[in-house]
């Protein structure tokens, strides 16, 4: 069983451009979740994908966006960079979606983002 | 909107040493809280999980409990261990979003 991977594992970006991160969910899982982490702050929830549909978003502008593909790997998308979009970006595989089972999440090791 | 709140921010204790993490939220109607630790750098672990009608889940030297209509949740830890030295982040499923809190960072000295 292959556990939560994420690619790049650090990518350094200038404002203004556009940036794209993988995510490949545990085996069997149908859903992944995308969270943003600040330096000393808690994950903040981006959003979630369940079988290929966007499933519940958090506080976050248009440009994030996201797909799951049909084996539920994932990207996350985010144009026009702004300095604070510097964070540690963090996906996570479920069985679930947000209101279901309640299964445990997994998390990847993250992509570093610097923007300049 | 759901609040989070982990107190305290950073809690350092001699091995072998029994503990307590505290967790509240604001919003009782949540399906489920996780518990999880987080390496310097690296993503997180899943400790715990417990559903709304639970009141507590083990494992090992693990204990969480949970209060839903108080709002609040607890970590135990019990006889730590350095390796136990982490973050400790509980979460909430309110059912169309997870909620985090900002951690706690537990240092446990030899």
């Amino acid at each position: 069983e292959t556990g939560v991977t994420q690619s790049p594992t650090h990518l350094i970006k200038t404002r203004g451009q556009q940036v794209t991160l993988r995510c490949s969910s545990q085996s069997g899982h149908n859903t992944v979740s995308w969270y943003q982490q600040a330096l000393g702050q808690g994950p903040q929830f981006i959003f979630q994908y369940y079988r290929e549909e966007e499933n519940g978003r958090g506080n976050f502008p248009p440009r994030f966006s996201g797909l799951q593909f049909p084996n539920y790997s994932s990207e996350l998308n985010v144009n026009a960079l702004e300095l604070d979009d510097s964070a540690l970006y963090l996906c996570a595989s479920s069985l679930a979606g947000l209101a279901g089972a309640g299964d445990t999440q997994y998390f990847g090791p993250g992509t570093r983002l610097t923007v300049l | 909107k759901q609040e989070v709140t982990q107190i305290p921010a950073a809690l350092s204790v001699p091995e072998g040493e029994n503990l307590v993490l505290n967790c509240s939220f604001t919003d009782s109607a949540i399906y489920n809280l996780q518990w999880f630790r987080q390496d310097p750098g690296k993503g997180l672990t899943s400790l715990l999980l417990i559903q709304s009608s639970q009141r507590e889940q083990t494992s090992g030297r693990l204990n969480a409990s949970l209060d839903k209509s108080s709002g609040r949740s607890t970590l135990y830890i019990a006889a730590s261990q350095p390796g136990d030295s982490a973050t400790y982040l509980c979460a909430v499923n309110t059912g169309n979003q997870f909620y985090f809190g900002t951690g706690t960072s537990l240092t446990v000295i030899p």
